[in-house]
């Protein structure tokens, strides 16, 4: 299981940061993704990161976003700075096998508001 | 960035009938890495079909995937009430990226 947690509002400029523990598996010998949906984009892939810290981001959202990985809390986390309207979504972690996102958390949603 | 082309956006059908959707690729997908969702309101997306053509574990044989290269398609056989959802093809040959979605609705 999945779960994500972190802050549902916050104001524009702010940086955006969000937990996913993972429960029921290990963290290790897997990359493990976030990727968000709003009505404007659909759905986005962020990034990922490996259990070992190895990191890879969206192009469009690299020079923003910093993952990090906590393997004994089973938990990673995402970090986006300069928060804007247009980074409103839901946000959902996925463990990334190959590239399959065959788990999900249920998602939260992340509302930049003044 | 590969761009997918989900079509139709709308897919109107009765329960029992085949549902055939389609995802077009903007350059080919190497080695056919490409994978279907069903996402129902307020859930996440659930994997069906990762590889273009292999279901996921406890996926029903109803669903399947075809194609290579560009063209790709999700093939419901006969619809089901729980069948009803909005789907999304997604590919990872390079980097990630999502199609808009078609929504199959009840006629």
């Amino acid at each position: 299981q999945l779960q994500e947690s972190g802050p549902g509002l916050m104001k524009p400029s702010e940086t955006l940061s969000l937990t996913c523990t993972v429960s029921g598996d290990s963290i290790t010998g897997y990359y493990w993704s976030w990727i968000r949906q709003s009505a404007g984009k659909g759905l986005e892939w962020i990034g990922r990161i490996y259990a070992t810290g190895i990191t890879n981001y969206n192009p469009s959202l690299r020079n923003r976003v910093i993952m990090s990985v906590d393997t004994s809390k089973g938990q990673f986390s995402l970090k986006l700075s300069s928060s804007t309207a247009a980074d409103t979504a839901v946000y959902f972690c996925a463990r990334d096998r190959w590239g399959v996102f065959d788990y999900w958390g249920q998602g939260t949603l992340v509302t930049v508001s003044s | 960035e590969i761009v997918l082309t989900q079509s139709p956006g709308t897919l109107s059908l009765s329960p029992g009938e085949r549902a055939t959707l389609s995802c077009r690729a903007s350059q080919s997908v190497t080695s056919n890495y490409l994978a279907w969702f069903q996402q129902k309101p307020g859930q996440a997306p659930r994997l069906l079909v990762y590889g273009a053509s292999s279901r996921a574990t406890g996926i029903p044989d109803r669903f399947s995937g075809s194609g290579s290269g560009t063209d790709f398609t999700l093939t419901i056989s006969r619809l089901e009430p729980e069948d009803f959802a909005v789907y999304y093809c997604q590919q990872y040959a390079s980097s990630r990226t999502f199609g808009q979605g078609t929504k199959l609705e009840i006629k």
